[in-house]
């Protein structure tokens, strides 16, 4: 399969503790975007890269939450000392930058998280 | 700022019904429109775009109509079947961001 995928796919962790989530973008798109999701609602655009570079940060991304995308290929995202507000969904999209597809976002099947 | 808003957050359809899915969005920059279709449990899955110097696109059983005038999406499903149902979003992007309303459920009755 060589669609986005995410690792784990589901996590439950106590209140306090830190979690990484780990996102493989499609091998060809240099973009690669994070966003988190809640239920009942869409999902909220919380950063996205241009190969390493952190291009944006959502203000939903407050100094607890930290992305990295090192060598432009996989991304992971990491939240220190995780509240119940953290749980959600978190879901990984990747897009080429060029192309008649560049605009096209293209979602993997997401980590949920639930924090007690 | 940026919102999107859905007329019906529920929908139910017979199958084999034709079904339309609408959608407000205010930001009058978004230059790319992208509808997906979200099954419970996994990512949001593509399903149609349009880019804003169009006013329609047609797919495999779906067609996309764009009304910048009032900043208006609509989908229409043909043919609506069971593998259809689930939550549809209209994501209107700007600026390399998407921006997702709540989404609408469709559901099909057989």
């Amino acid at each position: 399969d060589t669609g986005v995928s995410q690792d784990p796919r589901h996590k439950i962790t106590k209140r306090g503790q830190n979690v990484t989530f780990r996102c493989d973008p499609i091998s060809e798109h240099n973009r690669l975007y994070w966003y988190r999701q809640t239920l009942g609602q869409g999902p909220e655009f919380l950063t996205y890269f241009q190969n390493e570079a952190q291009l944006e940060k959502s203000r939903l991304l407050s100094d607890r939450f930290s992305a990295e995308r090192p060598k432009g290929s996989f991304s992971t995202l990491e939240i220190q000392r995780t509240e119940q507000g953290d749980s959600a969904m978190y879901l990984c999209a990747s897009s080429p930058t060029t192309g008649r597809r560049k605009n096209e976002q293209f979602f993997g099947p997401g980590t949920r998280l639930t924090v007690l | 700022g940026e919102s999107v808003g859905l007329h019906l957050p529920t929908l139910s359809v017979q199958e084999g019904d034709n079904s339309i899915i609408n959608c407000a969005y205010s930001n009058s920059a978004s230059d790319y429109f992208i509808w997906y279709k979200q099954e419970s449990g996994k990512g949001p899955q593509f399903i149609i775009d349009i880019r804003s110097n169009m006013d329609k696109r047609q797919g495999q059983r779906v067609t996309v109509l764009l009304n910048k005038t009032v900043k208006h999406l609509s989908l229409q499903i043909a043919a609506t079947q069971p593998g259809d149902s689930a939550v549809y979003f209209c994501a209107p992007k700007a600026r390399d961001k998407l921006v997702f309303g709540a989404g609408t459920i469709l559901r099909v009755k057989s």
